[in-house]
């Protein structure tokens, strides 16, 4: 299974840009990198996937490097409201034809005024 | 417009005493999840529904039973909490094709309290 490192923590001031790190080098061709978070007592939230192009939605815009070795997230305008653990996860197929999601540690993200 | 149900989201059960958590969805997704979340930590999956084949994760305790009796509902039975297995409980679905990139949504969670 391709694993994700992240950092623990990363601080961001309310209005700027949220650029949060994955590396997941093991990844393999047909996988796809996922991002979801969690704010504290809540279920996890899907925030965006891809798996080689970048991606833009209403939520975030999706960075993978071309050899697609490590992405990077961001938020364009962090909120108060975006201070979450937010976890990168490269689905895993299994046969059958569904997946898992593999959490990881995640990196915990604080949004200060 | 609730998708994920969780109910109820807070339990209290004694140690050893069998416990139900349970789940509905109203979103027809054929896949059906069910996660611990301990405190401070990631979540981790315990088993999931595809359709109504059941699929174990290999370190999941035998203590945890799930059944799912239709498409909307999922239930997952302790048969004899420990205090380690006080925890929230997570429940998500997904549609799943072969082949496709899907997203799993996650309800909002039963937290477990044993005593």
């Amino acid at each position: 299974d391709a694993k994700t490192t992240q950092p623990p923590s990363m601080d961001c001031a309310e209005g700027r840009a949220a650029n949060l790190p994955c590396n997941h080098s093991t990844i393999s061709g047909n996988e796809y990198v996922y991002w979801y978070r969690q704010i504290h007592s809540q279920g996890p939230q899907y925030i965006i996937h891809g798996l080689k192009n970048n991606e833009t939605n209403e939520m975030a815009s999706l960075i993978i490097t071309e050899d697609r070795k490590s992405s990077t997230l961001i938020l364009p305008h962090a909120t108060l409201r975006d201070t979450a653990v937010y976890y990168c996860i490269v689905r895993v197929a299994l046969g059958g034809g569904y997946n898992k999601l593999i959490f990881g540690a995640g990196t915990r993200l604080a949004v200060h005024p | 417009d609730a998708m994920v149900i969780q109910n109820p989201r807070y339990q209290v059960t004694q140690f050893g005493k069998p416990v139900t958590l349970s789940c509905s969805q109203t979103l027809n997704h054929n896949v059906m999840y069910w996660y611990q979340q301990k405190s401070s930590q990631a979540p981790k999956l315990l088993f999931h529904y595809y359709d109504k084949d059941f699929n174990n994760e290999a370190d999941t305790p035998d203590n945890f039973q799930s059944r799912r009796p239709n498409t909307s509902f999922c239930f997952l039975d302790i048969r004899s909490p420990g205090l380690g297995d006080a925890a929230m409980y997570l429940c998500a679905t997904s549609r799943d094709r072969l082949g496709s990139a899907y997203e799993q949504y996650f309800g909002p969670g039963t937290r477990l309290t044993v005593t």
